[in-house]
């Protein structure tokens, strides 16, 4: 199976910082590559998919980059809203999907 | 609206059964492949099963393969997934997620159910 490997666990940031959240497969995924946002009690949303393509509804300071087997989410200036957990998702593998372990974005 | 919602759920003895059911509406069911996603108390999200459009390609991560079970009936717009054998490591919210497509080759979870809560304890 393809690792995902997210970076870091956790990370304490303020309103209107800039944040970046690092994923890495263990193989090339080339850029199927998915990130999804989940606050405490709700299920998980789809921010980027394709690594880089805003899913319809979400606000344009969220975007992704990367390929192949380096990925970065990056929060241009952090809202209260966005304290959540952050997942990246390969979907190379339709029926063998992974996800990263979770990065906790915190209020510092 | 597309709509997920899971039932099923509860607390159940180790190794015994439980069979979770997805319900679907706002979207044709059968244009779709299905998957489960579940969630272990304050732990993160963990690949469970898919199932293609058509039932005829699916998948099962390594912690379930051989105990769960995943069908679909599409006239019913109906997802499954059958766990038998089940162990206190399964305790999890297990959510119903629909695979979306963008064009023939992109893919991601959308929308999610609510999930139903597994409980495995004596």
């Amino acid at each position: 199976d393809i690792q995902m490997t997210q970076s870091p666990s956790s990370l304490s940031a303020s309103v209107g910082d800039r944040v970046t959240i690092s994923c890495r497969a263990s193989e090339s995924i080339s850029n199927y590559l998915n990130w999804y946002q989940q606050k405490p009690g709700k299920a998980p949303k789809v921010l980027i998919y394709a690594a880089s393509s805003l899913q319809s509804g979400v606000p344009a300071r969220f975007s992704g980059s990367g390929a192949g087997t380096d990925f970065t989410l990056t929060i241009s200036s952090l809202q209260p809203e966005d304290f959540a957990t952050y997942y990246c998702q390969q979907s190379y593998s339709t029926f063998r999907v992974t996800f990263g372990q979770g990065t906790r974005l915190e209020i510092k | 609206e597309e709509q997920l919602v899971e039932s099923g759920g509860g607390l159940v003895q180790p190794g015994r059964s439980l069979r979770l059911s997805c319900a679907a509406s706002g979207f044709t069911f059968d244009d779709y492949a299905m998957h489960w996603v579940r969630q272990a108390p304050g732990m993160g999200l963990e690949w469970v099963s898919g199932i293609s459009y058509n039932g005829e390609t699916i998948g099962y991560a390594d912690s379930v393969k051989g105990r769960f079970t995943i069908s679909r009936d599409n006239a019913k717009n109906s997802l499954y997934l059958q766990m038998n054998s089940l162990r206190a490591e399964d305790t999890a919210l297990y959510y119903c997620v629909k695979l979306t497509y963008s064009g023939s080759y992109y893919n991601w979870f959308d929308p999610w159910g609510q999930g139903t809560l597994v409980t495995v304890s004596s």
